[in-house]
């Protein structure tokens, strides 16, 4: 079946601009997951939907980070006059469940650029 | 906080010899334990994964077991192939309260496979 998927695959933006990221996750998968892949940082999770609610926003970096889900499926990450630091492969993932051993499934992710 | 500590890279050998790559861990419970891989140009997607202590995840000829005594989870196979150059992530889940699970990752481990 279809996996993860995410578009943009690439994004170039001004620094003070706003971009929206988006992930269709795997049918039927209850939650979903974002993380951002950085040189300096590596992968760190950012936020953690169960259906359409986020119990899990701990990794959100700045208040100009949002996130949404809708109708159990496709989410929205956005990032508000982004910054040169917001550089970096923002990845989508999605599992069945949300279980502790549950396989995490990612996405090929967004690459975004800041100028 | 939990925390994963993997050998550093790069890793360059000679197909046919064989892979250690160590992985230990700092977690407060009794977490579950994954390898994802990344190959070049493509999405993370999991390797192998262990849930509980002793248990051996495999795949592809890779093998690691959770050792809670020594809290590791090292990766492992017998004989590499050219193939299997590729970026390996060790990483951890923890249940937490709202019965989340997030992946906290290793730095990641480059590993290059000559023929």
């Amino acid at each position: 079946g279809a996996g993860v998927s995410q578009s943009p695959s690439n994004k170039v933006t001004e620094k003070g601009k706003d971009v929206e990221l988006r992930c269709d996750p795997i049918s039927g998968h209850t939650a979903l997951y974002w993380y951002r892949q950085s040189l300096g940082q590596g992968l760190e999770f950012l936020i953690y939907f169960q259906g359409n609610s986020a119990p899990d926003k701990s990794g959100l970096p700045s208040d100009r980070f949002s996130a949404e889900r809708t109708g159990g499926s496709v989410s929205t990450l956005t990032i508000q006059r982004t910054q040169q630091e917001d550089s970096a492969v923002y990845l989508c993932a999605s599992s069945p469940f949300g279980g502790q051993g549950d396989t995490q499934y990612f996405g090929p992710g967004t690459r975004l650029t800041v100028l | 906080g939990d925390s994963v500590t993997q050998m550093e890279g790069p890793v360059t050998l000679s197909e046919e010899a064989f892979l250690t790559i160590n992985c230990t861990y700092t977690a407060t419970g009794y977490p579950s334990l994954f390898w994802y891989v990344q190959y070049p140009g493509e999405g993370l997607q999991l390797l192998l994964k262990a849930t509980k202590a002793d248990d051996k995840g495999s795949n592809k000829g890779f093998e690691a077991t959770y050792r809670k005594e020594t809290t590791s989870f090292h990766l492992e196979k017998g004989s590499v192939q050219v193939s299997d150059s590729a970026v390996y992530f060790c990483a951890l889940s923890e249940r937490w309260i709202q019965g989340a699970q997030k992946l906290v990752f290793g730095q990641g481990t480059r590993l290059t496979i000559n023929p």
